[in-house]
Parts: C-alpha cells; sequence; structure tokens
C-alpha cells in the first residue's frame, strides 16, 4: 500500500517568497491534515480537510496561509509572503474517517528553511 | 490549548537498558497515542491507548493509560539502535483534534 506522498522534500527560500507543498494522500483516506512542526516541538495541526471540505483550521494563519483540496483528493498548502518564523517541517497526514483519535499515517514532510 | 509534557526531553542510554518515559496534563483526556519519529520522516503510530489504566504491549514496547486520565508512559525493554529517534505522546478529548507532547529525543551511546 502506497503511503502518504509529499513533495518538495527540501525547499528554501528568502522571506517575503511564496512556496507551495503538495500532498497526495492514501487512496481511499477522506481526511487530509497538515501539520506545522518546528524543530524540538511536536507536530501542531494547521488544517483538516474532510473530503474537500474544512473541518478545522483554527491554527491556519489566514493572512499568509492557505490550503486546498479540490476534489477531495490531494493537496496543497500555500505560504504567501513567508516569514523567517515559518521555517519548519510540514507534514502532510491521512486517516480514513478523521474520527476522535483514528490512526493517522504521516508523510516525510517538506522542510522548508526561510532565509 | 490543552498541552502535553513529556519527560525527560532527552535520554542517552546504552544498548541493551531499559527506557521509561512519560506523557503528562492538566487536562482529562480519551486517548492515549505513543508515536516515533525517525530523522528525516513523519511520525509513526507505536501504540494506541482507549481506557483509563488500559495496559498494552508491542513487541519489546509496553505503554499504560494513567487511572487519572492525565499521564501516561512508554517503557522499552532491552534498546537496540533502531529505537533512536524522538517518542510523541499524542491523544485528545472526544473528536477534539490531536494534541502532540513535546517530544522525547533517544540517543544510544556506542
Amino acid at each position: 500500500e502506497a503511503g502518504v506522498a509529499q513533495s518538495p522534500r527540501y525547499k528554501i527560500i528568502e522571506k517575503r517568497q511564496s512556496v507551495a507543498f503538495w500532498c497526495n494522500p492514501i487512496s481511499g483516506h477522506a481526511t487530509l491534515y497538515w501539520y506545522q512542526q518546528i524543530l524540538g516541538q511536536g507536530p501542531k495541526l494547521l488544517i483538516q480537510f474532510q473530503n474537500n471540505g474544512v473541518v478545522d483550521d483554527s491554527q491556519l494563519p489566514k493572512d499568509r496561509f492557505s490550503a486546498e483540496r479540490l476534489k477531495g483528493v490531494d493537496s496543497t498548502l500555500k505560504i504567501q509572503p513567508a516569514k523567517l518564523e515559518d521555517s519548519a517541517v510540514y507534514l502532510c497526514a491521512s486517516s480514513l474517517n478523521g474520527q476522535g483519535a483514528e490512526k493517522l499515517f504521516f508523510g516525510s514532510g517538506t522542510q522548508l528553511s526561510v532565509l | 490549548g490543552q498541552q502535553l509534557n513529556q519527560s525527560p526531553q532527552s535520554m542517552f542510554i546504552q544498548e541493551g537498558e531499559d527506557v521509561s518515559m512519560n506523557c503528562t496534563s492538566s487536562s482529562i483526556f480519551n486517548t492515549w497515542l505513543w508515536y516515533k519519529q525517525d530523522p528525516g520522516e513523519g511520525p509513526v503510530l507505536l501504540i494506541a491507548l482507549y481506557k483509563a489504566g488500559e495496559l498494552t504491549s508491542n513487541g519489546r514496547l509496553t505503554a499504560q493509560f494513567g487511572i487519572t486520565r492525565k499521564d501516561s508512559f512508554l517503557n522499552i525493554s532491552a534498546s537496540i539502535p533502531s529505537d533512536v529517534g524522538i517518542y510523541f505522546c499524542a491523544s485528545n478529548f472526544g473528536n477534539e483534534k490531536l494534541t502532540f507532547g513535546t517530544g522525547t529525543r533517544l540517543t544510544i551511546i556506542p
């Protein structure tokens, strides 16, 4: 079974530039999550999709971050413009139904460095 | 928001030693999950606990859901080199989103 695919693996940009990350979840998984993991911390949820609808985006900095999952399958997360404090690993995860503490399957992440 | 505090922050042990780490919170949770993250990878679920007092094993790993529902511990017996990584607890209440702990970094000294 193919896992959660993310690209790119690494990205280096200058502050105020834009960047986009892509995620393809496990086939058949209705729920997709984007997490931000700052060095030395645990993952923090940015946004959760159920199919193509947003379930929770309470911790997404909406002035600069946006995400979409138009066809309910793959998803993109964009940062525009980037700030130094956005340097982190961006993890995508998927689960079957998004119920409670259902098992999450994580991708390998995109490591973003903002200079 | 809810916070999960893990201790210790980091551990340096020799191969073959047993390891113990825990996770505490001021809030009550319904579920405790333990994840392991290898360098450059996403977290992988190790053990899930759903009932207060529950004790669950997965090979050399054993985890328990605290009776007060505010804590959990993870033990690793007879550590091996592939145990190196960061261990995260995660929890939630009801259908709320998962909250991850601060992590315990395990290093094995040759």
